[in-house]
């Protein structure tokens, strides 16, 4: 059964660059039916799409956080990251990667989440 | 782009009927049947309950349903349970490979 896992730093200082991995296991980030994503959430608040990514690297990105983000996959180690540069406390959230339909018509698995706080 | 708009709250007792409504505009929601609808508990990943505008996935009860006529999308839950309580959120394609969210919707079983 195909599950995913973010991993990373739960803290990151003001001004640097938060970077979180997802694993995926029990199946392949190659496939062509699905895209893959990154969603977060601050504390008591709703959710915010960042950007989703296709297996042939094609990405897509929030274009309120298009500056800022990158994500980058690496299908040899079935895992793909989000990076965020210039990090404020606006940005502590708890991140969740997820797999997107190919109709972009739902996110139908998602990690766990992980919380990320931005503070010095 | 702006978030779709959700009420804050909903509430009924058990065994009634409650909607989510989720208003968009006509580059979202109105253009494209690309609505999802997430379930979320406390500490909880969202968990997909619709997609599509009224699919559901497996092992989603048929008390579920989804629909859409213009530019916004509804949520209906039948026969209320205290499980179904948590808040609840819309997600529609927005074009160019871009999505967009609602700011969610609070349920409560009285």
């Amino acid at each position: 059964q195909l599950q995913l896992q973010e991993s990373g730093p739960g803290l990151v200082k003001p001004s640097e660059t938060l970077s979180l991995t997802c694993t995926v296991s029990g199946g392949s980030l190659s496939s062509s039916s699905y895209y893959w994503g990154w969603i977060r959430q601050p504390p008591g608040k709703g959710l915010e799409w960042i950007g989703s990514l296709y297996y042939t690297g094609s990405t897509y990105y929030n274009p309120s956080l298009r500056s800022r983000v990158t994500i980058p996959i690496d299908t040899s180690k079935n895992q793909f990251s989000l990076i965020l540069s210039s990090v404020t406390a606006a940005d502590t959230a708890v991140y969740y990667c997820a797999r997107l339909t190919y109709t972009w018509g739902g996110l139908d698995l998602w990690g766990q989440g992980t919380l990320v706080t931005v503070s010095s | 782009q702006s978030a779709l708009t959700q009420p804050r709250s909903v509430s009924g007792s058990p065994g009634q009927s409650v909607t989510i409504s989720c208003t968009g505009t006509s580059s979202d929601v109105g253009a494209y049947d690309c609505v999802s609808w997430y379930q979320q508990h406390p500490g909880k990943a969202p968990k997909l309950m619709i997609y599509d505008v009224t699919k559901r996935p497996s092992g989603v009860p048929d008390r579920f349903s989804g629909s859409k006529s213009g530019n916004m999308a509804s949520l209906t839950i039948s026969g209320l349970q205290a499980d179904d309580e948590g808040d609840y959120y819309c997600c529609s394609y927005a074009g160019s490979y871009t999505a967009l969210f609602g700011g969610g919707t609070k349920v409560t079983v009285l």
